[in-house]
């Protein structure tokens, strides 16, 4: 079974500083997918931002990076100039590439605090 | 309006009682899940379904059953509620495609005394 690992239970960092979260998992498949999932105080779920296995580029969002070491099953999310609004648990995610395995298995989360 | 509606928001309810949480999307989306969420465990899968005619239960699924009603509509019931089944509780949509990210209600808070 495949699993996720986030060895930060908490993080802080001073705002416009930047932030790196550590994510990483297990697995034997070579096609799958990994998501990063954002959970401000209000609990909705919200996407920061996904990474395709088969993809050699790590994925950016404008100030949301990753940096995707795939032989080393490391996916790690770096926020740039942070920003209060950044405060919340961040999820790691990682979801199956083949048909009918659409499931997520997250990690543990992190909480990411701003230091005004 | 959301794309992914869940009722109730907040939930407070005794041992004992059977209770059901809705949710109902407009996406269009074949596959729906229930998640549950837990302090420092993460959100762990209950039950999905890939459409009206397939369910699947999840990692947790003792204690929970789910109905699919229409493409649209996916609740989770507790049949005899328990104090460790208070979570939150989050409804969630995907289509076929690999890359596209699952689409979450805004969870129900339960509560159960």
């Amino acid at each position: 079974a495949q699993t996720v690992t986030q060895s930060q239970p908490e993080m802080s960092v001073q705002e416009a500083e930047t932030v790196t979260l550590s994510c990483t998992y297990d697995t034997s498949e070579s096609d799958y997918y990994l998501f990063w999932y954002k959970q401000p105080p209000s609990r909705q779920m919200i996407l920061v931002i996904r990474q395709e296995a088969y993809k050699q580029q790590n994925a950016t969002e404008n100030r949301f990076s990753v940096n995707f070491q795939k032989a080393a099953k490391s996916f790690s999310l770096k926020i740039s100039d942070s920003q209060l609004g950044d405060a919340a648990m961040y999820f790691c995610a990682y979801r199956r590439g083949n048909f009918g395995n659409e499931k997520l298995t997250f990690g543990t989360g992190t909480r990411l605090t701003i230091i005004p | 309006d959301a794309d992914v509606t869940q009722t109730p928001r907040n939930r407070i309810t005794k041992t004992g009682k059977r209770i059901m949480l809705e949710c109902s999307q407009t996406k269009g989306h074949d596959r729906m899940y229930w998640y549950r969420q837990d302090p420092g465990l993460g959100l762990r899968l209950i039950y999905y379904s890939f459409d009206v005619k397939d369910i699947n239960k999840g990692e947790i699924s003792d204690g929970y059953s789910v109905s699919r009603q229409a493409q649209a509509k996916f609740s989770l019931s507790l049949e005899s509620a328990i104090p460790n089944q208070t979570a939150l509780y989050f409804c969630a949509t995907s289509d076929l495609r690999g890359n596209q990210p699952q689409h979450f209600g805004d969870g129900t808070r339960l509560s159960i005394l």
